[in-house]
This record gives structure tokens, sequence and C-alpha cells, in this order.
């Protein structure tokens, strides 16, 4: 599968850990992002990246976030001492940048964050 | 007001019906427009991109109106399969600003 990937695809924490997601990009892919979806809603942006360069960040991510890009390949999010309100998908996806055409998102398929 | 609006529905249509989705944007400078969909407890999925002059994908049909920064999505003969969350997307400066979604049901 040549795909966007992402582990775990389900995690259940008790408020107050850490946990961290990972996200593997489609391989010829220099743009990752990251998006957090909540119930009834559509995605929302997080941050995304340029190789290893973090180019943007949202104000969704509080200080709790932090995401990496070491090597320009994957990419880890992780979120310290969880609260209930971060329960939610975490979505990643990838492009490649510049696309002549419109730049195309394609996305990994999520995952699913329950804090208890 | 939020940068994207859609309405959430949900369309309850019959096999071979069709239907139309709507989106609005707030953000005159955005330069590229999509249709995602998005089944039960999946990842969204590229549907089609929207251009200015308007596309056709089989049974799909993508309109953008860039002076009232509206954008329609049609289904033709509508499937069963077509039942799923519609989401009008807009790149604002690359980043993906997603409409909440509009839920189509087709029923037998």
């Amino acid at each position: 599968d040549t795909g966007v990937s992402q582990n775990p695809r389900h995690k259940i924490t008790k408020r107050g850990q850490n946990v961290t997601f990972r996200c593997d990009p489609i391989s010829e892919h220099n743009r990752l992002y990251w998006y957090r979806q909540t119930l009834g809603q559509g995605p929302e942006f997080l941050t995304y990246f340029q190789n290893e360069a973090q180019l943007e960040k949202s104000r969704l991510l509080s200080d709790r976030f932090s995401a990496e890009r070491p090597k320009g390949s994957f990419s880890t999010l992780e979120i310290q001492r969880t609260e209930q309100g971060d329960s939610a998908m975490y979505l990643c996806a990838s492009s490649f940048h510049p696309e002549p055409d419109q730049e195309t998102q394609y996305f990994g398929p999520g995952t699913r964050l329950l804090v208890l | 007001r939020k940068e994207v609006e859609q309405d959430p529905g949900p369309f309850n249509v019959p096999e071979g019906a069709t239907v139309a989705f709507n989106c609005t944007y707030s953000n005159s400078a955005s330069q590229s427009f999509f249709w995602y969909r998005q089944d039960c407890r999946k990842e969204p999925k590229l549907l089609m991109s929207v251009y200015s002059s308007g596309n056709e994908d089989g049974r799909f049909t993508a309109q953008l109106n860039r002076a009232s920064q509206y954008i329609s999505l049609l289904i033709r003969d509508s499937k069963l399969s077509d039942s799923a969350t519609y989401l009008c997307v807009v790149n604002d400066y690359n980043k993906l600003i997603f409409g909440a979604g509009t839920r189509l049901a087709v029923h037998p």
C-alpha cells in the first residue's frame, strides 16, 4: 500500500498522560499536514511541514502539542498532559509541492484518540 | 461567520435521483477548491477538484462562482454507494479549510 499510513489507529488514554502518533506520508510527497476532526465537524488544520521545516502552526495547537518531521519523511504528533477535550480523530495528509495543477492532499486513515 | 459553510442535511433521496449541494466561502482570495467525500469513521477522500470553468467526472459535476464565492456539486443518477458526507474544501494558503459537511443518504 503506497498511501498515507498512520499509527496507532486507535488510542485510549487517561487524562494527564502523554500520547504520540506517527504518520508516514506517500513516499515522494514533500509536504505533510496534521488535522483534527471532532464529531459532526470537518477536519481542522493544525500544522504542516515542507520537508523537515514546520512552516505553519494553527492557534488550535496549544503548547501541549508538538509535531516533528526530523528527516523530512515520517512525522510525529505528541500531546502532553492530555485533556478530555483532546478526544478527536487526528488526520495526517501529504502532498507534493509545487504541483502544476491544483495541489491535492491525500489523507491517512487517522488516529482516533479517546481521553478518559 | 464560518470560513466555509454548508447545509448539514441530511439529504434523503431515492436511487436514481439528482441531488445538489451548495457551499459558500468567505475568503475571496482563495485559489483552489475541492469536494471530498467522507464515509462514516473513515478519512476524507478527494472526490474532485473544482475549476472556474466547471468540471464533470461521470455522474458528478462541480461548479465554482468566484463572484458569489459559491461552490456546488451535482450528483446525477444517485447510487446507494453515494451515501456519505460530502465536504466542501477551500485551499487557504496551503492549508485546507473544510466545511462541516453535507450528509447524503440514498435509499432503495
